[in-house]
């Protein structure tokens, strides 16, 4: 156990309602990430930071945005969540980013009816 | 985008039996990874991998960095039914940023 937490771990809501998913570590690790998973795609980049204020995009990053004003939370959120975003979200840590290991959460499920 | 295909996408096999899989792309990686994810549970490290043509044991598996840097293998071997689950390859691209690309997954059953 990596010292990341995951809240909400399951949430249903509906289509065009706003949500945030918010990760935290205990770790004081510099790099943080979402990944979402989906049967047939594995694991996919969303976002991710490399510290505090500093974001940028992952390979599917339309509709999510982010934000870390501290080094130990970072916040996802669905500006507008669409069914297609119904999806189980993982947050990921590493102390330096490339050229070391990348620790997983235990996921956040989300429902968008 | 970089792609990374990883076979078998599944494996039923007889508790005893050794296991191997790999994962292989057309982009170089300066670090792969190998994670196992159970059901309802994130990805837990198992390997991780920093240099070409290495080689790597945690217990039972094994793991290789392949030498041109766009392939990896994992090996199980004497497989038990607690080696259930989904492995995942994780590639790492040139850079500092630590961004992963992911393999599909290989699901393991073990028949007891």
């Amino acid at each position: 156990d990596a010292g990341i937490t995951q809240s909400p771990r399951h949430k249903v809501t509906e289509t065009g309602t706003p949500v945030t998913l918010r990760c935290h570590q205990t770790e004081n690790h510099r790099y943080m990430y979402w990944y979402r998973q989906d049967p047939g795609h594995g694991l996919r980049l969303i976002h991710y930071s490399y510290g505090v204020k500093d974001t940028d995009k992952g390979e599917v990053s339309d509709g999510y945005s982010v934000s870390r004003s501290k080094t130990e939370d970072f916040l996802l959120t669905l500006e507008s969540a669409t069914s297609s975003q119904t999806s189980v979200y993982f947050c990921a840590i590493s102390w330096t980013g490339a050229g070391n290991t990348i620790y997983f959460g235990e996921g956040s499920w989300l429902t968008v009816v | 985008g970089q792609q990374l295909n990883q076979s078998p996408q599944s494996m039923f096999i007889q508790e005893g039996e050794d296991v191997s899989m790999n994962c292989t792309s057309s982009s170089i990686f300066n670090t792969w990874l190998w994670y196992k994810q159970d059901p309802g549970e994130g990805p837990v490290l198992l390997i991780a991998l920093y240099k070409a043509g290495e080689l790597t044991s945690n217990g039972r598996l094994t793991a290789q960095f392949g030498i041109t840097r766009k392939d990896s293998f994992l090996n199980i071997s004497a497989s038990i039914p607690s080696d259930v689950g989904i492995y995942f390859c994780a590639g790492q691209l040139t850079g500092n940023t630590g961004k992963l690309i992911f393999g599909q997954g290989t699901t393991l059953q073990v028949k007891p």
